[in-house]
């Protein structure tokens, strides 16, 4: 099965780089994936890992280690729009399944 | 732009009655989901269904049933509706493991909020 941890909650200030993490307990799986959800909001696509290492866009960084179990979701020049729940999330091996953690509700102040 | 719509924003129904939450892509992925989500616990997954009349269980199937006659539409359906089953549910759906590499990533709808009295 899967276990996908995060941290509950997090705070930054606007302007500040914040690092997002995830760790996971999985058999397998083809990819791991970033969403953000404002609230009341559906949750959209920001990155998919399926390589270790860091893929980049723009602000936003994703970086994957499949033999540490481990993801991180990397936000710079945070704005105050970057108020919202990041969720990661991982497509088991042999199913396009995807598989939620509880997702990190992220809270940018002046 | 993929969209996936779901039938209802909002929605209150009784204990023990019949629900059906309804959902509509119209990117012809093969892939549909149900989730719900709840403060807390996350996105919880209750049914997948990844081609027509094909159709996984999630981590939460108690109580759900699902139906998926055409490509296009994935039906969440409530037997017998419960208090505990008060929640946001949200549809996604994304491109089979053909197409998976293309784009990857699933689309979800708006989110029914239901509410069980």
């Amino acid at each position: 099965g899967q276990n996908i941890d995060q941290p509950t909650e997090m705070t930054a200030t606007e302007g500040a780089i914040v690092q997002i993490n995830c760790t996971y307990q999985t058999s397998g799986f083809n990819g791991l994936f970033w969403y953000q959800q404002h609230a009341g909001e559906a949750p959209t696509f920001l990155s998919y890992n399926v390589l270790d290492g860091l893929e980049e866009k723009g602000r936003f960084s994703s970086f994957l280690s499949r033999s540490k179990g481990y993801s991180y979701l990397l936000l710079k020049e945070l704005q105050m729009k970057d108020s919202a729940s990041y969720l990661c999330a991982v497509s088991p091996h042999n199913t396009d399944k995807l598989i939620f953690g509880t997702g990190t509700r992220l809270q940018v102040f002046p | 732009d993929v969209k996936v719509t779901q039938s209802s924003r909002y929605l209150v129904k009784r204990t023990g009655e019949k629900v059906f939450l309804e959902c509509v892509q119209d990117m012809d992925h093969e892939n549909m989901f149900w989730y719900r989500q709840d403060p807390g616990l996350g996105l919880r997954l209750i049914y997948f269904s990844y081609d027509v009349k094909m159709k996984e269980k999630g981590d939460i199937p108690e109580g759900y049933s699902v139906s998926r006659e055409k490509k296009e539409r994935f039906s969440l359906i409530l037997e017998s509706a419960s208090t505990n089953q008060t929640s946001m549910y949200l549809c996604a759906s994304s491109l089979g493991p053909r197409d998976r590499d293309m784009r990857p990533e699933a689309f979800f709808g708006q989110g029914t909020r239901l509410t069980v009295v």
